[in-house]
């Protein structure tokens, strides 16, 4: 069963720790995102990388970086963790496809709390 | 900019009650509309995708159809186990662009 699969389901961090949160694919897919999710927010795009050791900023990258070593891997980082990124973090991968779109296989996601 | 409004927020049924939720949206050249289900605390779940107007799909007791400017699944005789958030989103054809755009989504309830 093909799936997108993140690291920790509940993560509790301190503030101006710096937190990791892992993402893995086994689709050979080239795009993958990350997205942060609160109530009455909606999805917000953080970072998302169509290539390896490639990236972009989405809605709101401020206090985020990722990286993308390999094509299957996608972290994402909180340099220095604050209580207003305390949420749900989704990561979602898709395959590349010029025509037609293709839609996102999400990850289960990571609810994060900074305390 | 590409947009989408889902409408309503929030729907109570009881079971056994049909009902429809909307998705209306506004893109760049449609490649894809997506429907997903959410239950609390998980990852979206992939239900639909739809690529051109008057294409339907059907799952169960789901279906999605689509206009030039909308989207709407309509649940045939809802269960309980039919309580998620719906999410619709689109993607366009804005160059480079594998976003997907989403809409904050519908909180589906079936009352037993």
């Amino acid at each position: 069963d093909v799936k997108v699969t993140q690291s920790s389901r509940y993560l509790v961090k301190r503030t101006g720790e710096k937190v990791f949160l892992e993402c893995v694919q086994d689709m050979d897919h080239e795009n993958m995102f990350w997205y942060r999710q609160d109530p009455g927010l909606g999805l917000r795009l953080i970072y998302f990388s169509y290539d390896v050791k490639m990236k972009e900023k989405g809605d709101i990258p401020e206090g985020y970086s990722v990286s993308r070593e390999k094509k299957e891997r996608f972290s994402l980082i909180l340099e220095s963790a604050s209580t207003n990124q305390t949420s749900m973090y989704l990561c979602a991968s898709s395959l590349l496809s010029p025509g037609q779109g293709a839609g996102y296989t999400f990850g289960s996601g990571t609810r994060l709390t900074v305390v | 900019e590409d947009q989408v409004t889902q409408s309503p927020e929030a729907l109570r049924l009881q079971e056994g009650e049909s009902s429809s939720l909307n998705c209306s949206y506004t893109v760049s050249g449609l490649r894809g509309l997506f429907w997903y289900r959410q239950d609390p605390g998980k990852g979206p779940e992939f239900l639909f995708t739809l690529y051109s107007a008057g294409e339907e799909k059907e799952k169960e007791r789901l279906k999605a159809t689509l206009t030039k400017k909308e989207s709407f699944l309509h649940i045939t005789a809802p269960k309980p186990e039919d309580s998620a958030t719906y999410l619709c989103a689109v993607q366009g054809d804005k160059s480079g662009s594998e976003k997907l755009v989403f809409g904050k989504g519908t909180k589906l309830t079936v009352n037993p």
